[in-house]
């Protein structure tokens, strides 16, 4: 069974520059997930999808970040303009969606972002 | 909001010695308790979960965790360290009100030959 894919594995950009993320969940997974983890830290929720609607994203930065999963597969993170402290690995998981919050979430390689 | 304190953040064991990793939350009960493992360049990877069954929980690579209610702790044991064993763990909660899964900060794990 293929994991979760995540492309591109690694991306430098200038502050106040745009970026945009994709990820591909495991097939037939119907929730979505993308955290943010800061160097040194644990990854953090930015939003989360069932389906194609938004379950939660009331950790998202709205200002500057925004997310789709437009047919409930594949989703997109763009951040625009980025900031230094957007400096972080992306990580995008996915789950089955079965037992409900215990759901086991399986993340993907990830996708380091430097601002520079 | 639900939380967990990983004390230290950094272990170094040498190979075949006892890996303990110490956990521990504030959460209004039942509670949700995750160990992941991430490896260098690699995505986080399920050790094992804990959901109100067996306080006992046994996981993949010979891991396994217990849940002290009276504690409020879950930490991570392995008998013996192997080199494969080096890697970043973290210790995530689920509260019963809050849906999200909200991870520590971690614990690099060394393994000395």
């Amino acid at each position: 069974e293929a994991g979760v894919a995540q492309s591109p594995r690694y991306k430098i950009i200038e502050k106040r520059q745009s970026v945009a993320f994709w990820c591909n969940p495991i097939s037939g997974h119907a929730t979505l997930y993308w955290y943010q983890q800061i160097l040194g830290q644990g990854p953090k929720l930015l939003i989360q999808f069932q389906n194609n609607g938004v379950v939660d994203d009331s950790q998202l930065p709205k200002d500057r970040f925004s997310a789709e999963r437009l047919k409930g597969v594949d989703s997109t993170l763009k951040i625009q303009p980025a900031k230094l402290e957007d400096s972080a690995v992306y990580l995008c998981a996915s789950s089955l969606d079965t037992a409900g919050i215990t759901d086991t979430q399986y993340f993907g390689p990830g996708t380091r972002l430097t601002v520079l | 909001a639900q939380s967990v304190t990983q004390l230290g953040s950094h272990v170094s064991v040498s190979e075949g010695a006892l890996v303990l990793l110490r956990c521990n939350y504030s959460s209004s009960v039942p509670p949700y308790l995750f160990w992941y493992v991430q490896y260098p360049n690699q995505g986080l990877q399920l050790l094992l979960k804990y959901t109100s069954a067996a306080t006992l929980v046994k996981g993949i690579n010979g891991f396994e965790a217990e849940f002290k209610k009276s504690e409020t702790s879950f930490h991570l044991t392995k008998p013996s360290a192997h080199m494969s064993d080096a890697a970043e763990y973290f210790c995530a909660v689920i509260g019963a009100n809050d849906y999200k899964l909200s991870f520590g900060a971690g614990t690099t794990v060394t393994v000395r030959a």
